[in-house]
């Protein structure tokens, strides 16, 4: 399967201000999906990246909150914005090539102070 | 939407012995059901998955059962060892590819020597 890159792996970030993660995945994928996972909890979708298109938002979760990007079939970005301590979590890119499964980066792991 | 939810929460076995976790989902949709390994501080990695034209799927000690009529699929582990202590998560898709994943809750497994 693909290899995700995912940067930065963590942050600590003053409430009020912002944080873009990116994701960098090594060939062409169908679909990209951000996900978020608190400590100890399952995972939870945010949204799905459409590439060239706005994102498709769960319930829960907004654009002005959570703006994604996703220019190209291998490329998204997701901006935290005015961040809260609430928003403390791991933040996780996953693909989806075809017919192979969902795989995963390594998460970013966000602290709101 | 989709509600996955997931028995037991945690699992202690002794090495050796089989471990079973259990899923049931609400959409008569979803026709994909992976399952997920989550070690400490890592990013969730497949461990096997199961289409809705397949009722069993076996891989080495790990099994996965689905029942589309109950809409309940399970995760069977034989000969348990330690290193398969971690957290373990079921997901259910409405898409065999390109659809996003809702995940269980997990089950945290112990396996103690």
């Amino acid at each position: 399967s693909a290899v995700i890159s995912q940067k930065p792996s963590r942050d600590i970030c003053q409430r009020g201000t912002s944080l873009t993660i990116q994701c960098q995945v090594d060939s062409q994928v169908t679909m990209m999906f951000w996900y978020r996972q608190q400590p100890g909890q399952s995972l939870t979708l945010i949204a799905t990246a459409n590439q060239g298109s706005e994102a498709t938002y769960e319930s829960g979760f907004v654009i002005d909150k959570f703006p994604i990007s996703r220019p190209n079939l291998t490329f998204s970005t997701l901006t935290v914005s005015n961040m809260s301590p609430e928003d403390s979590s791991i933040y996780l890119c996953s693909a989806w090539g075809g017919r192979t499964e969902a795989f995963f980066g390594q998460g970013t792991r966000l602290t709101v102070v | 939407g989709e509600n996955v939810e997931q028995h037991p929460s945690t699992l202690s076995v002794q090495e050796g012995d089989s471990a079973v976790i259990k899923c049931t989902y609400s959409d008569s949709a979803s026709n994909y059901f992976p399952w997920y390994k989550q070690e400490l501080g890592k990013r969730p990695q497949l461990i096997i998955d199961i289409r809705s034209n397949v009722g069993e799927k076996k891989d080495q000690r790990i099994a996965v059962t689905l029942n589309k009529t109950a809409k309940h699929f399970s995760l069977h582990i034989t000969e348990t060892q330690p290193e398969d202590s971690a957290v373990y998560f079921c997901a259910a898709s409405k898409g065999n590819s390109g659809y996003a994943l809702n995940f269980g809750k997990g089950t945290s497994l112990l396996v103690t020597p």
